[in-house]
């Protein structure tokens, strides 16, 4: 079975570009979450959507911005990219939404995003 | 605000020998989800192992058991017969569950730990 995908692997922008990343879940997985970590940190958490709905948001900027879609994919969106956006960017997948370990979050290989 | 603190920034371990990875977390929730993650150079964050609060027993998966202390707020992971390939960054997370169990899937992260294991 394929597990959680993003695309691209690697990208590189310019300081006030846009962004836009993209997850599919494991089938089946109804709920995606983001997460950002900048090098030589833990992981900081910017969404969550289950059922095309925003169940859940981190604080960041406004500049931040997902959506999911019927297929459940998602796409995070970041406008106006300043140099800290540099980071590698994490979608995880689950089948729900509690808390439990039958909703563990699998891990996508990530988006290494570059701001110059 | 929940929080995980990983006090060591780098442990070294001989193969074969055990190693211990420590994590102390902070929560006014009383029912919450331990987390540990390995995430290699490759950057894909892997579950290793989960403990509930209100488990009575420490969690174990294989090589890996957590060393859960609820008074002590601690959730250290000990990974046994170390191996070559455990070499990566460990993450200490947490979820807390809210009303209902319900968490809406925030895990938080600790800082991270760089396990090196020597042949």
């Amino acid at each position: 079975d394929a597990g959680v995908t993003q695309s691209p692997t690697h990208l590189i922008k310019t300081r006030g570009q846009q962004v836009t990343l993209r997850c599919s879940p494991i089938s089946g997985h109804k709920s995606v979450s983001w997460y950002q970590q900048v090098l030589g940190q833990g992981p900081q958490f910017i969404f969550q959507y289950y059922e095309k709905e925003e169940r859940g948001r981190g604080n960041f900027p406004d500049r931040f911005s997902a959506r999911q879609f019927p297929n459940y994919s998602s796409e995070l969106n970041v406008n106006a990219l300043l140099l800290g956006d540099s980071a590698l960017y994490l979608c995880a997948s689950s089948l729900g939404l509690a808390g439990g370990p039958e909703n563990e979050q699998f891990f996508g290989p990530g988006t290494r995003l570059t701001v110059l | 605000a929940q929080k995980i603190t990983q006090t060591q920034p780098g442990m070294f371990v001989q193969e074969k020998e055990a190693v211990t990875l420590d994590c102390t977390y902070d929560t006014s929730d009383p029912s919450y989800g331990l987390f540990w993650y390995k995430q290699p150079s490759s950057g894909e964050m892997i579950f290793l192992i989960y403990q509930g609060s209100y488990d009575q027993q420490n969690a174990t998966e294989g090589r890996y058991s957590l060393n859960f202390q609820k008074a002590r707020k601690s959730a250290n992971l000990v990974i046994s017969a170390s191996q070559l390939g455990d070499s990566a960054m460990y993450f200490c997370a947490m979820r807390e569950l809210g009303a209902g169990g319900t968490s809406y899937g925030k895990l938080t992260f600790g800082q991270g730990t760089i396990l090196t294991v020597h042949p």
